[in-house]
């Protein structure tokens, strides 16, 4: 069965370094996605992409982050310069579609900042 | 804007013991409702959804769950629990823009 992959699995960063988390979605799947979930809370929405366009994003999202498609099967996410708050479990979706279709997730990357 | 509580952080209950998990869900509008379940290291997997139509939806591992618009409730159960149900569970809502807005999530603790 398809699924969506995601390395590293863990990364420890030095606050102020750039960080760069990939996903490699599932190969007929048009939308693109990005949540976290800080330890004990709950998961949250980052940015959907599509059509290699942001379609929406969050008010977390800001100019620290970037997302890309490099190619035809990697998804990005960037962080240009991490800061402590940003340790946190980042989880990458793909969906044949949008609304009522399923997103199948990716097994997270944990993302340590120090 | 849409918003998801769930109820309980924790639940634990006994194998082959029914379980619950509640979830409510505000919204203005008319959204599309999710439970996913994770287990220990892994992604997110979906159980089940509800879109439209009859509100009781059947999932996977013998999961269903109701939808309720008066009381905009969504709640998660199985009548029969196995140990291999441990894991944390997340209800959802989404519109058609595909951002998926999740609730605090609860850990379902099966016991021997």
């Amino acid at each position: 069965e398809p699924e969506v992959t995601q390395t590293p699995s863990h990364q420890v960063t030095q606050m102020g370094q750039e960080v760069i988390l990939r996903c490699v979605p599932i190969s007929n799947h048009l939308y693109f996605y990005w949540y976290r979930q800080i330890l004990g809370q709950k998961v949250e929405f980052l940015v959907s992409f599509y059509n290699n366009e942001i379609s929406e994003k969050s008010e977390i999202f800001d100019d620290q982050f970037s997302v890309e498609r490099p190619d035809g099967s990697n998804f990005t996410l960037k962080i240009r310069s991490t800061k402590l708050e940003d340790s946190a479990m980042y989880f990458c979706a793909s969906s044949e579609r949008q609304g009522a279709y399923e997103q199948y997730f990716g097994p997270g990357t944990r993302l340590t900042v120090t | 804007a849409q918003s998801v509580t769930q109820l309980d952080s924790q639940v634990p209950v006994f194998e082959e013991a029914p379980v619950e998990l509640r979830c409510n869900y505000s919204s203005s509008v008319s959204v599309y409702l999710f439970w996913y379940v994770q287990y220990p290291n892994q992604g997110l997997q979906l159980l089940l959804k509800y879109l439209s139509g009859s509100t009781l939806v059947k999932g996977i591992n013998g999961f269903e769950a109701e939808f309720n618009k008066s009381q905009t409730s969504f709640h998660l159960r199985k009548p029969s629990v196995h140990i291999s149900d441990t894991a944390e569970y997340f209800c959802a809502v989404s519109r058609n823009t595909g951002k998926l807005i999740f609730g605090q999530g609860t850990t379902l603790q099966v016991k021997p």
